[in-house]
């Protein structure tokens, strides 16, 4: 079945630490993928998307991820983290085409960046 | 620019009642989801609809019911409240064509409570 999956649950991290969170799926063919933040109490926001082109792409806030088809891999990457970062990061890909086309959600990871 | 707009914010709800959260977007978006977000469970798919006239189940549709008269409104139903349903809803919406339909914006919430 497809699915997706973000290995780090929790993470911590001082700030100015550099943070790379995991997101991997299984699906064979063309994917759109997604990473979404979740700041304490908010809603969700669309931090970066790649579809096609450069593997990697930017997002606000100084993120990047990196599409890895080889390992069906797309890593949320940021060089030097902030307190403002606090939040739950979500990471989500989009396959199919069609009617059989979906949206599959990682389960989050929760990132605290202590000051 | 609203965006996606969800009423109730917040509700407390005695097991047995029913209610509805109403959603609505300005985006002309034909794609509108429901879902709901429970502590370390990620997003769960409810409802979605493709158009208006059209809707069909997600993951956990039991309890729930929805209607989309039009392209702006996607109203959730709770028929019988359970305390299984205490969760955070989040009602969603993207753009039709291709790339783009997993782009999703999110409403601010709502917060419910089933006692």
């Amino acid at each position: 079945a497809q699915s997706v999956s973000q290995h780090n649950h929790h993470v911590i991290l001082s700030e100015a630490a550099s943070l790379e969170l995991g997101c991997n799926y299984s699906y064979g063919g063309t994917v759109n993928l997604f990473w979404y933040v979740q700041y304490p109490g908010q809603h969700l926001q669309l931090l970066l998307k790649y579809f096609s082109g450069d593997p990697l792409v930017k997002g606000i806030k100084g993120f990047e991820a990196e599409f890895i088809k080889s390992k069906f891999s797309f890593n949320l990457r940021k060089p030097s983290v902030q307190w403002s970062d606090t939040a739950e990061y979500f990471c989500a890909v989009d396959l199919g085409a069609g009617n059989n086309r979906k949206l599959i959600w990682g389960l989050g990871t929760s990132l605290a960046v202590n000051p | 620019n609203a965006g996606v707009t969800q009423t109730p914010k917040f509700r407390i709800l005695k097991i047995g009642q029913s209610m509805t959260l109403q959603c609505t977007q300005d985006m002309n978006h034909n794609y509108m989801y429901w879902y709901r977000q429970d502590p370390g469970m990620g997003l769960k798919l409810i409802y979605y609809s493709v158009g208006a006239g059209i809707t069909d189940k997600g993951e956990v549709p039991n309890g729930y019911n929805v209607s989309r008269s039009t392209t702006e409104d996607f109203p959730l139903r709770l028929e019988l409240a359970a305390p299984s349903q205490t969760s955070v809803y989040f009602c969603a919406s993207s753009r039709t064509s291709g790339r783009s339909t997993g782009e999703l914006f999110f409403g601010e919430g709502s917060r419910l409570t089933v006692l």
